[in-house]
């Protein structure tokens, strides 16, 4: 059965930097792109970051560049999400979710976990 | 950027009504959508791929239809345990959600 297991959220002021972690189990976790995918109090989903299978590509939402950083290890069968300069719009749950490729340009989020609740506030 | 529009925002229905949702893209996206249901305190979870392929597991009464910029989802016969927020999401370029349809019961 494939489990995505997220930790790490919490409170933290503006400024401040967070480490999320999310432990996959269940399949082959080397095999897949993963992303993390957010949602604000009461709003929509927005994603903000992928990763290639070996690390070697990643890519993210504008409004995080240069602030969020994704990585993974593969031996620890771990994603990351390393956040800093945070600000009070970074407030969300933060979901890991396997990020499905199949054919040419195949993509679908096709497992969630259950999320993580970040907040930014003073 | 490719913006995603959805409508309506939000719908009651009866149970055994036929639902239908729109989803509008900014740009040709040909059939690069997927559609996901979110049941409050949930985590999201795919129901459509490749704006008409349903995901394994997902009930037939769901279904999807459209490429280019104009797609419709579709439940043939709404049941209690639809009431969700269904989204679009397009993977074209990037990765980007529309905003989201609440579905309920009237």
């Amino acid at each position: 059965e494939v489990q995505l297991v997220e930790s790490g959220g919490g409170l933290v002021q503006p400024g401040g930097s967070l480490r999320l972690s999310c432990a996959a189990s269940g399949f082959t976790f080397s095999s897949y792109w993963m992303s993390w995918v957010r949602q604000a109090p009461g709003k929509g989903l927005e994603w903000v970051a992928n990763i290639k299978q070996d690390g070697s590509e990643k890519y993210y939402v504008d409004s995080v560049k240069g602030r969020f950083t994704i990585s993974r290890d593969n031996a620890k069968n771990s994603l990351y999400l390393q956040m800093n300069s945070l600000r009070a719009e970074d407030t969300a749950v933060y979901y890991c979710a396997r990020d499905r490729r199949y054919g040419d340009y195949g993509h679908a989020f096709d497992y969630w976990g259950q999320g993580t609740l970040v907040t930014v506030s003073s | 950027d490719i913006q995603m529009t959805q409508s309506p925002s939000s719908l009651s229905a009866s149970v055994g009504d036929r639902v239908t949702i729109t989803c509008q893209a900014s740009q040709d996206i040909s059939n690069y959508l997927n559609w996901y249901q979110q049941k409050p305190g949930k985590a999201p979870k795919l129901l459509i791929y490749d704006a008409s392929n349903l995901e394994t597991g997902v009930p037939s009464r769901f279904s999807g239809s459209g490429s280019g910029t104009d797609f419709t989802f579709t439940i043939s016969s709404l049941q209690p345990e639809d009431i969700a927020t269904y989204y679009c999401q397009q993977y074209d370029n990037l990765l980007t959600f529309g905003p989201g349809t609440k579905v309920d019961i009237k």
